[in-house]
């Protein structure tokens, strides 16, 4: 079957580190998404690409950075890590030419910034 | 911009009680509507969505109804079970811009045997 998958599950990374959460989908879609949630905040987006080499800044943008060399892959990088940037991080996909306006999200990256 | 406001929780219900989550938008155009479910210690799936005003999504015994008068789309089940317990988000997207979504905050429901 299809899927989105998220690595690692589970972070714990000291403050200044480079991070890197992965995210792979194997639907073909050609739109793919960061969000973060935060108690109280729902679901925030970081970045997102609508297509190789495709990417664009969302609402929480500042100190993330994202690459799309492929349709699979958008890893999402956290430059110099900060304790602000603890949090639960979903990778998303969708593909409007499926004529599904929904996400499919994977199963989260639990970020610990100490 | 756009927004989503969501009832807050959490919600505590027992089971076989009337569900009622209060959602409401702010969207230029029109947005299509969603309902997602997040379970502990997993991502979030889609529960329901409508794409134009007065569709209704259904799924699971969980209905809403995309009201553009209103600019709502609450969510509703007649008989909660244990296993309903989980996070629910109220979402929008642009049409065209599937997966690029506004989501609210979230609303925390436990249903009590």
């Amino acid at each position: 079957d299809a899927e989105i998958t998220q690595s690692p599950r589970h972070k714990i990374t000291e403050t200044g580190r480079q991070v890197t959460l992965a995210c792979h989908q194997t639907w073909n879609h050609n739109n793919m998404f960061w969000y973060r949630q935060d108690l109280g905040h729902g679901l925030r987006l970081i970045h997102y690409s609508y297509g190789v080499q495709d990417t664009n800044k969302g609402e929480v943008s500042d100190g993330y950075s994202v690459s799309r060399s492929n349709t699979e892959d958008l890893p999402l990088t956290l430059e110099s890590a900060a304790s602000s940037q603890t949090s639960v991080y979903f990778c998303a996909s969708s593909d409007p030419k499926t004529g599904r306006a929904e996400a499919f999200f994977g199963q989260g990256t639990r970020l610990t910034v100490v | 911009g756009d927004s989503v406001t969501q009832m807050e929780g959490p919600v505590t219900l027992s089971e076989e009680a009337f569900l009622t989550i209060n959602c409401t938008y702010t969207a230029t155009g029109y947005p299509s509507l969603f309902w997602y479910v997040q379970y502990p210690g997993e991502g979030l799936q889609l529960l329901l969505k409508a794409t134009k005003a007065d569709d209704k999504g259904s799924n699971k015994g969980f209905e809403a109804t995309y009201r553009k008068e209103t600019t709502s789309f609450h969510l509703e089940k007649g008989s909660v079970q244990v296993s309903d317990s989980a996070v629910y988000f109220c979402a929008l997207s642009d049409q065209g811009n599937a997966g690029k979504s506004t989501f609210g905050d979230g609303t925390t429901l436990t249903v009590k045997p």
